[in-house]
């Protein structure tokens, strides 16, 4: 079974804080992606990474920047986390959709709260 | 206006009823992805379709690439199909990884 892990499950934070979010999966795939999700506002993309060291920028990269040194690893980071970043985080994975396999596994979400 | 659109946003049923639920979109995809949020739960994946049908229990998801219009519907209704259904769109722009997502349909059902 595909294993997408994320390293808190509930997180309470202060404004101004630095925080991290650790995603972890374990079956080599290619793509990694970090949404956040909000009542009425659904999944929203925030970063993506299809390689190591490659990012790109999702629909809402303000306040938030990536990290990918390893290939089965993908972080997220708030710098200076503000309270409208209280949301949940969720981390996914996919292979290479042009490998035919694009189906996306998601992890169990880290529920932030900022305060 | 989303380029992915879900109706109806929310949903109650009885129990054994047949439960349709629609995606449209406005942009080319080369596929279309259905998931499934129980509450407190993750996301996980029901299908990835870029033409006809696909079945899986008592899940079948449809797609009419002309229309641009999927469909998932659930036969024999049950309270643990309790859950958010979320319509993702793959868009058809060369390598493309990305998803967009509905706003996903809030699913009841009752005993």
């Amino acid at each position: 079974d595909v294993k997408v892990t994320q390293s808190s499950r509930y997180l309470v934070k202060r404004t101004g804080e630095k925080v991290f979010l650790e995603c972890v999966q374990d079956m080599d795939h290619e793509n990694m992606f970090w949404y956040r999700q909000d009542p009425g506002l659904g999944l929203r993309l925030i970063y993506f990474s299809y390689d190591v060291k490659m990012k790109e920028k999702g629909d809402i990269p303000e306040g938030y920047s990536v990290s990918r040194e390893k290939k089965e690893r993908f972080s997220l980071i708030l710098e200076s986390a503000s309270t409208n970043q209280t949301s949940m985080y969720l981390c996914a994975s996919s292979a290479l959709f042009y490998s035919g396999r694009g189906t996306q596994y998601f992890g169990p979400g880290t529920r932030l709260l900022v305060l | 206006k989303n380029e992915v659109e879900q109706s109806p946003q929310n949903l109650t049923a009885q129990e054994g009823e047949f439960i349709t639920i629609n995606c449209s979109y406005s942009v080319g995809i080369s596929a279309l992805h259905w998931l499934q949020q129980h509450p407190g739960g993750g996301i996980v994946s029901l299908f990835m379709l870029s033409s006809g049908k696909k079945k899986h229990g008592r899940l079948i998801a449809t797609i009419n690439i002309q229309e641009k219009h999927s469909s998932l519907h659930i036969t024999a209704s049950h309270p643990r199909d309790s859950a958010v259904y979320i319509c993702a769109a793959r868009p058809l722009i060369q390598g493309a990884q990305k998803l967009v997502f509905g706003q996903g349909t809030r699913l009841t059902i009752n005993p």
